[in-house]
């Protein structure tokens, strides 16, 4: 079955270290997207890309960093930067640019800090 | 700036009660408005969505919204809810310029009492 995969479902961060969050869909979309989840106030976006090779800014990228190298893969790295990285991790597709398209979204992975 | 305002944080009802969650939205442009449901353990699933046409749009379970463009707002209704519909409630809108990112409401906690 075509779908997203988020990896791992639970991951554990210490103090000053980056922490790598997969995602990877056989979808064949074009566009993948991060979003954080925080009780009470929804799903906020970090970073997306609708192409191989490119990504743009999202409302809360400051320390995270991600690439697309692979149209199959959008992993996302939270940096030492980012202060307050406890937070659920969702990643969507859609096949196309975006528009006239519902995202789809993985399972999600949840950080936590040591 | 666009934006998305979902009115009930938290609703608790009881089986056979009928369902609105209020969602509000602000944007200038032509929208496309969606509502996902994120059901206890699982991922973020589409329940409905608005591009074009008939502003009265149904979705899977029974649900529907109404768009009404001169109050900007996406309302989604059940006439009889089920303890299965208890999970978190998410309104969504992109903008037309937007290619493809979404901009979410803060949620709302569906808790149906047997």
């Amino acid at each position: 079955d075509g779908g997203i995969t988020q990896s791992p479902k639970y991951l554990f961060r210490k103090e000053g270290q980056n922490v790598t969050l997969s995602c990877e869909q056989n979808l064949n979309h074009d566009a993948m997207y991060w979003y954080r989840q925080d009780p009470g106030q929804g799903l906020r976006l970090i970073y997306y890309s609708q192409i191989v090779n490119d990504f743009q800014k999202g409302d809360i990228a400051e320390g995270y960093s991600v690439s697309r190298e692979k149209k199959e893969s959008f992993p996302l790295t939270v940096t030492s930067a980012q202060k307050n990285p406890t937070a659920f991790y969702l990643c969507a597709s859609t096949r196309d640019r975006g528009n006239n398209q519902p995202q789809h979204f993985g399972d999600g992975t949840r950080l936590s800090i040591l | 700036a666009q934006s998305v305002s979902q009115h009930n944080h938290h609703v608790i009802l009881s089986e056979a009660a009928s369902l609105e969650l209020g969602c509000n939205y602000s944007y200038g442009g032509t929208v496309n408005l969606f509502w996902y449901v994120q059901y206890p353990g699982q991922h973020l699933q589409l329940l409905l969505k608005y591009f074009s046409g008939d502003p009265l749009v149904k979705g899977i379970k029974g649900f529907e919204a109404e768009f009404i463009k001169s109050k900007f707002s996406f309302n989604l209704r059940k006439p009889s809810v089920q303890w299965s519909d208890t999970a978190e409630y998410f309104c969504a809108v992109r903008g037309s310029s937007n290619t493809g990112k979404l901009i979410f409401g803060q949620g709302t906690t569906l808790q149906v009492k047997p």
